[in-house]
């Protein structure tokens, strides 16, 4: 089985500055997919970055980037040059054998103009 | 990018009654599909794995007789509530696995159920 635990509730950020969200996670799978999804007040889930876990190198999409510690179980999102539409729920998730997602509690950003 | 659509966006229903909601991969075949419940300012908690041509695979604590899951064919499947009450009040979720395309599953734009 996998968790996934986001210890942050909440964040405020303001516009044009750098956010971080944490997230950490357990699975006893050596081979598993880790994402970052955005659900915004529509709701419909967005994918906004993944990472292999094979893949030592941390993914960016643009103005998201994370810092993927494997020994370490973590996986933060880094949000640089926030924008109003970044305000949103944020939820990690993993993905392992049998292609299910288990998802963290989420983190509501709040940005600032 | 693939695309999954699901109907009703929302439904009211009177306690007792009984509410089908649909999943659909439009532009591919999905031979396994997901259903979430996420319930006011929570996560999304996965319910069962959909699966064509098979029985769906419960999670545990979810009442496989109270919520239906038929996966009849390779682009559809569809969660029926049954004999709803107000408790089952929720957002559902579907979403879909693409076979060339297994890094990413992709979701459907949920469905607002709630049961006067």
């Amino acid at each position: 089985a996998q968790t996934v635990t986001q210890s942050q509730p909440e964040m405020s950020v303001q516009e044009a500055e750098t956010v971080t969200l944490s997230c950490t996670y357990d699975t006893s799978e050596s081979d598993y997919y880790l994402f970052w999804y955005k659900q915004p007040p529509s709701r419909q889930m967005i994918l906004v970055i993944r990472q292999e876990a094979y893949k030592q190198q941390n993914a960016t999409e643009n103005r998201f980037s994370v810092n993927f510690q494997k020994a370490a179980k973590s996986f933060s999102l880094k949000i640089s040059d926030s924008q109003l539409g970044d305000a949103a729920m944020y939820f990690c998730a993993i993905k392992a054998a049998g292609n299910k997602l288990t998802f963290g509690g989420g983190t509501r950003v709040l940005v600032k103009p | 990018g693939a695309v999954v659509s699901q109907h009703p966006s929302w439904v009211i229903c009177k306690s007792g009654t009984s509410v089908k909601i649909e999943c659909r991969s439009l532009d591919f075949q999905a031979t396994t599909m997901f259903w979430y419940r996420q319930f006011p300012k929570q996560s999304l908690m996965l319910m069962a794995t959909s699966n064509e041509g098979s029985k769906a695979t419960y999670e545990q604590g979810v009442e496989k007789d109270k919520f239906l899951i038929n996966h009849a064919s390779l682009t559809l499947s569809t969660l029926t509530v049954t004999s709803a009450h107000p408790e089952d009040s929720s957002f559902y979720i579907c979403s879909a696995l693409h076979p060339g395309r297994v890094e990413k599953l992709f979701f459907g734009s949920g469905t607002q159920l709630s049961v006067l």
